[in-house]
């Protein structure tokens, strides 16, 4: 069966310091990989999504970034975080084309940005 | 106009009463609606998925889909506290090549013992 670990659960970073937040399927190969930030009342926002290795795709321009150096590792990173990056953020994945396309959440990192 | 609507709630019910979550849709691409339901500081995990028109029924959950109308619906029979969570609507489509899915904004529900 297909898992998806997404560490840490959270975190507390001040304002101009970097953040590494990673992501890993295992059970499924060459999966569409997602990255979502939740904020109170706003819903989910997709960040970024992967079909591929080193494939990425941003959905809104801002100061953090993804990469993808594995087939089921997926990582949001940024040079220096802003107090606007506090939030829930889910990483998630899905079948490719022609499969169901549901998506499976990791269980979420909190940052706090102080 | 959103893509995808859905009232945030708050919702509070007594135990035992029906539940009726709503979400319309605008983009008639939509093929595939899901359900998610989100414990607090957790990630959503799928509740219910269907394809077509109708109802699609697991246990006390039944997930109504309307594409004529563009409504989708989730009802909660028999509620327990333990259905008290956040459920996001959400559905997809396949287009230029890539598949595009989109969320609700979530509605918090309550289930009062």
């Amino acid at each position: 069966s297909q898992t998806i670990h997404q560490w840490p659960a959270t975190l507390v970073q001040p304002v101009g310091s970097p953040l590494s937040l990673e992501c890993t399927v295992e059970g499924t190969s060459n999966p569409n990989l997602y990255w979502y930030r939740q904020a109170a009342g706003r819903g989910l926002q997709l960040l970024f999504y992967s079909v591929g290795i080193g494939q990425i795709s941003s959905e809104v321009p801002q100061n953090l970034s993804a990469s993808r150096p594995q087939d089921r590792q997926f990582i949001l990173s940024s040079k220096k975080l802003l107090l606007s990056d506090s939030g829930f953020y889910l990483c998630a994945w899905s079948h490719q084309q022609g499969m169901n396309t549901e998506a499976f959440f990791g269980q979420g990192t909190r940052l706090t940005v102080v | 106009q959103k893509e995808v609507e859905q009232d945030p709630g708050p919702l509070s019910v007594p135990e035992g009463a029906i539940v009726s979550l709503n979400c319309t849709y605008s983009n008639s691409a939509f093929q595939y609606f899901m359900w998610y339901r989100q414990y607090s500081r957790k990630g959503p995990e799928l509740l219910m998925y269907t394809y077509s028109s109708g109802n699609k029924e697991d246990g006390r959950f039944t997930a109504q889909v309307d594409k004529s109308s563009k409504y989708i619906s989730l009802f909660i029979r028999d509620s327990q506290p333990s259905d008290s969570a956040t459920y996001l609507c959400a559905m997809s489509a396949w287009a230029g090549g890539s598949e595009k899915l989109v969320f609700g904004k979530g509605m918090k529900l309550t289930v009062n013992p």
